[in-house]
């Protein structure tokens, strides 16, 4: 019964690669993001879409392009794969209220990329 | 713009002891808080939330945290800790405005030891 999902759980790859990760949610949510969490913990917001569409796009290098074909499901893919590219990538989910209700944030377990 | 500070990078505990885990935030207009904690290898689990009304919110695992508008604070506490609250603490923040979308501002992240 997991909630939100992420693949891969750990994933290890060359500079220069090319990869990605997928989400995927079983709540039946609107909104989904993505997050990177660095070596020290610290937690930033990445990506935002609602409804499939872009609604949050941090400055984030463009070798990171998010696609969500549909409302349960948002992949980020990776390309030209750096050093400093290694974190956690946690994917989360929300109702998100357009008329200003403040809904929590689900998240994933978190996928783990090392880049060699 | 909005920023969320937790100013203790660790907080050590005896078990049966109380804890508080700090969180103080700079936004604009009233904000919407939270809380998460991180298990290690685990994503993010919600806690509690504040939304508007009684300053003091309850929420999992026997936890509370107090909103003080004054001192821009939302701290966590918990009257006797356990061994298994150990574990990463984030506050986190959003403001109230319609086009923020759910956009989250977590702060650093508070490591909780609580000793036997």
């Amino acid at each position: 019964d997991t909630a939100v999902s992420q693949t891969p759980k750990y994933l290890v790859t060359q500079m220069g690669n090319d990869k990605s990760i997928k989400c995927e949610q079983n709540l039946g949510h609107d909104t989904m993001y993505w997050y990177k969490q660095d070596s020290k913990k610290f937690l930033k917001i990445m990506f935002s879409y609602n409804n499939k569409e872009l609604i949050i796009n941090e400055t984030v290098p463009n070798r990171f392009s998010p696609k969500s074909p549909d409302k349960a499901h948002l992949n980020l893919h990776i390309n030209s794969l750096e050093l400093g590219d290694s974190a956690v990538y946690f994917c989360a989910s929300s109702q998100d209220g357009l008329a200003g209700v403040v809904e929590t944030q689900y998240f994933g377990p978190g996928t783990r990329l090392l880049v060699l | 713009a909005q920023s969320v500070a937790q100013p203790e990078d660790q907080v050590n505990v005896a078990e049966g002891n109380p804890l508080t885990v700090k969180c103080t935030y700079s936004v604009s207009g009233n904000p919407y808080l939270f809380w998460y904690v991180q298990y290690p290898n685990r994503g993010l689990q919600f806690l509690l939330k504040y939304i508007t009304g009684d300053n003091l919110v309850k929420g999992s695992y026997g936890f509370e945290a107090e909103f003080n508008k004054s001192q821009t604070s939302f701290h966590l506490k918990k009257p006797s800790a356990l061994v298994s609250d150990s574990a990463l603490y984030f506050c986190a923040v959003r403001d109230r405005g319609r086009l923020s979308f759910n956009k989250f501002y977590f702060g650093s992240g508070t490591k909780l030891n609580v000793k036997p």
